[in-house]
Parts: structure tokens; sequence; C-alpha cells
């Protein structure tokens, strides 16, 4: 069984400050993982992938991740916020080989970036 | 390219009353599925397809009907709506193992419905 941990359901940073979004993962086989982007009132939208290649995954807009399988962790980061990154993140993660429809879901953070 | 279409965006519907969202694709993806976003709870997949005429339960399929005639068009039917099936759903689209792209959803924009 798969399950997604995201740790805060809300995250505020001031505007340039380090973006660090937490995310765990637990999965019987290896997995896809992924994080999803939702601005309000519109569809998620995808920021980054894992796929077994390299360990650190750069995504749009400045975000990157990070798989650690000793820490079962793919935690989200972004060096300097931005007033527009303001939106819900979503940690997720798929079994390798699967088409995506059994993608698992946190339960996602907002982030709020101050001026 | 449009993408995956969700009609409609709002949705008020009484207790028991049926209704029908609507979802195309045009990018002849293979599978497509329907989530269920409650706030403090992710996304919960409802159903999903794997192709023409093939259809699935996900983790909370009651109350919810599907079908695939098409490759495009994977419709989501309320058969007696109830206060509980308030929420945002979101129609997704996807490709299987080995092709470009494997395993990322593309999302619709979501309909929001509310069950009185």
């Amino acid at each position: 069984a798969q399950s997604v941990t995201q740790l805060g359901s809300h995250v505020s940073v001031s505007e340039g400050a380090l973006v660090l979004l937490r995310c765990n993962y637990s999965s019987s086989v290896p997995p896809y993982l992924f994080w999803y982007v939702q601005y309000p009132n519109q569809g998620l939208q995808l920021l980054l992938k894992y796929t077994s290649a390299a360990t650190l995954v750069k995504g749009i807009n400045g975000f990157e991740a990070e798989f650690k399988k000793s820490e079962t962790s793919f935690h989200l980061t972004k060096p300097s916020a931005h007033m527009s990154d303001a939106a819900e993140y979503f940690c997720a993660v798929s079994p390798l080989g699967d088409g995506g429809f059994k993608t698992i879901f946190g339960a996602g953070t907002r982030l709020f970036v101050k001026a | 390219n449009a993408g995956v279409t969700q009609t409609p965006k709002f949705q008020v519907l009484k207790t028991g009353q049926s209704m029908t969202l609507q979802c195309a694709q045009d990018m002849n993806h293979e599978y497509m599925s329907w989530y269920r976003q409650d706030p403090g709870m992710g996304l919960r997949l409802i159903h999903y397809s794997v192709g023409a005429g093939i259809t699935d339960q996900g983790e909370v399929p009651n109350g919810y009907n599907v079908s695939r005639s098409t490759t495009e068009d994977f419709p989501l039917r309320l058969l007696s709506a109830a206060p509980s099936q308030t929420s945002v759903y979101f129609c997704a689209s996807s490709q299987p193992e080995g092709l470009a792209g494997a395993g990322e959803l593309f999302f619709g924009e979501g309909s929001r419905l509310t069950v009185l």
C-alpha cells in the first residue's frame, strides 16, 4: 500500500525567503513521485516528477525536489519565494509502471507568501 | 490544444437529484480518471478507465457511475445526490508506461458541486 504525508497544512514565508515543503511517502514498490501545484480556482498542474533517474529533480518556476530513499522523503524547495508562488502544493506517489490513474495524493500544503 | 475540458464549472443540486459531469480530452490519452477534492483530504480517486469500454472503481466509488464509450469522453454520473457529495470534482487523463509523459496526470479546471 502507498501513502503520502505532507507535514504542515499551511506554510508562510516572506518574499525572497527559502521555501521548504515537506513530503514523506511509503511505497511497497519503486515509485514515481510528483509535486503538483494548484492555483486558486484552477486544476492541478505538474511541478516536477521523479522517475528513478537523477535524485535531484528540477521543475518549473525554480522549484526542485530531492528524492532520499533512506528517509522516504521528497521535499520541495525553492531558494527565493515570489508572491506568485502562493498556491496549494500536493505531493503524490504512483507505482512505477502505472499510468498515473492510481496516484495517491497528500492532503496538500497551502503556501502563503508575505510581502 | 484544449487539454481536459470539464462542464459544468458550477452546479447546485437538491438531495436526490441526479446529474452528469462531463469530461473530454483531446490529447488521445488512454487513461482517464475522476477525483474529488475535499479540504484537508487531498484528492481521492472515484473511478478510472484504461481505455474505451473499460472502467474500474477507485477509493470512493459509492454513489457514482461512469462509462467510457470513446477515448475522448469520460462522464461521471451522480445517481441520487447527497450532501456528502458536495465537493470539487476533477477529471484527469494520462498515458501508460513507455509513452511520453507516462504517469503524469493532466487535469481539467474542476467542477464545483453543492448538494443542498
